[in-house]
């Protein structure tokens, strides 16, 4: 099962341009995190958000959370050719044990 | 260390063979997981390790499916009779204990598997 569903599912913006993803969850969470996925790659963790923060930044990255409406963004500054990848939101779940559960994703293009 | 490995990259099989795909995680890390991603969806969660013990499977995993980590080191994911539905790229994570994990789960590039 996938918990979160990401909006848009497909972005293409030009070089420079700011880039916005958005991730709506279900049900109630500890934290969220953001990764990216090169074409045919494996996922690199970009940030986690715990469920008492709203806002956190690292570097060009800025991701907000908001939990009574169960969603999150993720907006990338000044994007670059390399930030072309496809970028996947992922929230814990408890059953018995905590694991993350990741969304469909949103798949970035940026246009040199 | 250098990160997650997984081996082989690549696995190219016919139906019905079985297959075996290996994971080396970061030595410090007693959390291991297996996740499917077919093409344009997110990794599913397939089954979890803390140390040597399997604490949770999917529904997903059916009985074809099972996966090991001997000695709380490296884990081993075997498909056996596969099927074509079970072409995929195969990802492995690892990580901390999850109370003091701030950084996430940290991957391997994958095992794609493709069932001819």
């Amino acid at each position: 099962s996938q918990q979160g569903e990401e909006d848009p599912q497909a972005l293409s913006i030009q070089e420079g341009e700011n880039a916005t993803m958005n991730c709506s969850y279900k049900t109630s969470i500890n934290n969220l995190q953001w990764y990216r996925q090169n074409s045919g790659r494996g996922l690199v963790h970009l940030i986690l958000i715990r469920s008492n923060e709203r806002e956190k930044h690292s570097g060009r990255l800025r991701v907000t959370l908001d939990t009574s409406k169960k969603s999150s963004s993720l907006l990338i500054t000044a994007s670059r050719a390399a930030d072309t990848a496809s970028y996947f939101c992922a929230t814990d779940e408890y059953s018995g044990t905590y694991k993350y559960i990741f969304g469909t994703g949103t798949r970035l293009k940026v246009l040199a | 260390d250098t990160g997650v490995s997984q081996n082989p990259r690549h696995k190219i099989t016919k139906r019905g063979q079985n297959v075996t795909f290996r994971c080396d995680p970061i030595s410090e890390h007693n959390r291991l997981y297996w996740y499917r991603q077919t093409l344009g969806q997110g990794p599913e969660f397939l089954t979890y390790f803390q140390n040597e013990a399997q604490l949770e499977k999917s529904r997903l995993l059916s009985d074809r499916f099972s996966a090991e980590r001997p000695k709380g080191s490296f884990s081993t994911l075997e498909i056996q009779r596969t099927e074509q539905g079970d072409s995929a790229m195969y990802l492995c994570a690892s990580s901390v204990d999850a109370w003091r994990n701030a950084y996430g789960y940290t991957f391997g590039s994958g095992t794609r598997l493709t069932v001819v």
